[in-house]
């Protein structure tokens, strides 16, 4: 079975930067997506990693350790419209149905 | 931009009663899902569909639930008679392969109210 914790609700400045934790078991590994989701809105891609390491993108940045089942996004320079949920999700192994953890609610403060 | 869109964007149905659920995945898409959220919970897989069958399917989807692609165009999800408890967001998604690194491209929901 898979498995997924994440912090349930976050506050950051505006202007600065914040870390989402996410660990996850799965009985086998096929990568790790995060997605964005604003309230009563569809989830949205945000990033994929499947190898070890920091992918960087823009003001987003996820990373991935496979060892440890461990991942976070990190997010920079926050702006208001960056409050929304982050979801943490693993597909199946040899499928593509996607587990997702609950989700982490940041709010963004002035 | 391309995207997935869904009808109605709302429903309210009396407990009991049908619904289907109505979903334009992108075009050159071939795989297509449902997932669904319960209100102030995680989003949860129901199904997936390739090649105009059922691929995967969860403990939810129970006989209550069926798919089907009409036409060239459309992906309903039907529930046959609905319960209180199928109150949700239902989202659908398509993706161009099933490859693990393949983004799926969620619409924008249908609010399912059971009353």
């Amino acid at each position: 079975g898979q498995n997924i914790d994440q912090p349930t609700e976050m506050t950051a400045t505006e202007g600065a930067i914040v870390q989402i934790n996410c660990t996850y078991q799965t009985s086998g590994f096929n990568g790790l997506f995060w997605y964005q989701q604003h309230a009563g809105e569809a989830p949205t891609f945000l990033s994929y990693n499947v190898l070890d390491g920091l992918e960087e993108k823009g003001r987003f940045s996820s990373f991935l350790s496979r060892s440890k089942g461990y991942s976070y996004l990190l997010l920079k320079e926050l702006q208001m419209k960056d409050s929304a949920s982050y979801l943490c999700a693993v597909p199946g192994a040899g499928s593509y149905q996607l587990t997702f953890g609950k989700g982490t609610k940041l709010s963004v403060i002035p | 931009e391309p995207e997935v869109t869904q009808t109605p964007s709302h429903q309210v149905t009396q407990m009991g009663q049908e619904v289907i659920l109505r979903c334009v995945p992108i075009s050159n898409h071939l795989y297509f899902y449902w997932y669904r959220q319960i209100l102030g919970q995680k989003v949860e897989f129901l199904v997936s569909f390739y090649n105009n069958e059922i691929s995967e399917k969860s403990e939810i989807f129970d006989d209550q639930f069926s798919v089907e692609r009409p036409d060239g165009s459309n992906f309903t999800l039907k529930i046959r008679s609905t319960k209180l408890e199928d109150s949700a967001m239902y989202f659908c998604a398509s993706s161009v392969t099933r490859e693990g690194n393949t983004e799926a491209f969620f619409g924008q929901g249908t609010r399912l109210t059971v009353v």
